[in-house]
């Protein structure tokens, strides 16, 4: 079965200060899209920024970016600039084995101090 | 711009009791999703249909049924309630596979105690 590990339950940033968040993925695709969605208080998921695997370079959003090593099945996610309003928990996902729907892991909270 | 709402929001159950958590969106997406969310846990995927008419199992989909008889609607069946089906559920959709670099939009949740 496919399988996402993220092995940092918590994490804890400064504001302005840049963090890496880890995951790690288990798929027997050659060709697939990895994905970080964050989740507030709320508990909206919003989706932070997806990678295609093919593609050698790194996804960018803004101050998110991502640091994929195909080979190690590494999808890390690294957030500049850290703001308090990053403060959430981070879930890492991959497609399912069909490659119809996303698999979670089970999250990293992220917390912010100022 | 409704996107993906879910009915109820909350909802407390005796164990037993059945339930139907509605899900409707107006994207006109193909494929939608129902996932759950334990406390501090990650979102595990309960079934999925990739068009109506047709449903899928998904990671845990013991305990509930679905049906899709249109494109706009995806509810979920809790049949004999357990507390072991105490979570958060989230609707979703996307266009396209969502494992395929689709994009998938989320309801806001819906909160379920069994007791």
């Amino acid at each position: 079965a496919q399988t996402v590990t993220q092995s940092q339950p918590e994490m804890s940033v400064q504001e302005a200060e840049t963090v890496t968040l880890s995951c790690t993925y288990d798929t027997s695709e050659s060709d697939y899209y990895l994905f970080w969605y964050k989740q507030p208080p709320s508990r909206q998921m919003i989706l932070v920024i997806r990678q295609e695997a093919y593609k050698q370079q790194n996804a960018t959003e803004n101050r998110f970016s991502v640091n994929f090593q195909k080979a190690a099945k590494s999808f890390s996610l690294k957030i500049s600039d850290s703001q308090l309003g990053d403060a959430a928990m981070y879930f890492c996902a991959s497609p399912n084995q069909a490659g119809t729907a996303l698999i979670f892991g089970k999250g990293t909270t992220l917390s912010v101090s100022s | 711009n409704a996107g993906v709402t879910q009915t109820p929001k909350f909802r407390i159950l005796k164990i037993g009791q059945s339930m139907t958590l509605q899900c409707t969106q107006d994207m006109n997406h193909n494929y939608m999703y129902w996932y759950r969310q334990d406390p501090g846990m990650g979102l595990k995927l309960i079934y999925y249909s990739v068009g109506a008419g047709i449903t899928d199992k998904g990671e845990v989909p013991n305990g509930y049924n679905v049906s899709r008889s249109t494109t706009e609607d995806f509810p979920l069946r809790l049949e004999l309630a357990a507390p072991s089906q105490t979570s958060v559920y989230f609707c979703a959709s996307s266009y396209q596979q969502g494992g395929s670099g689709n994009t998938i939009y989320f309801g806001e949740g819906s909160w379920l105690t069994v007791v």
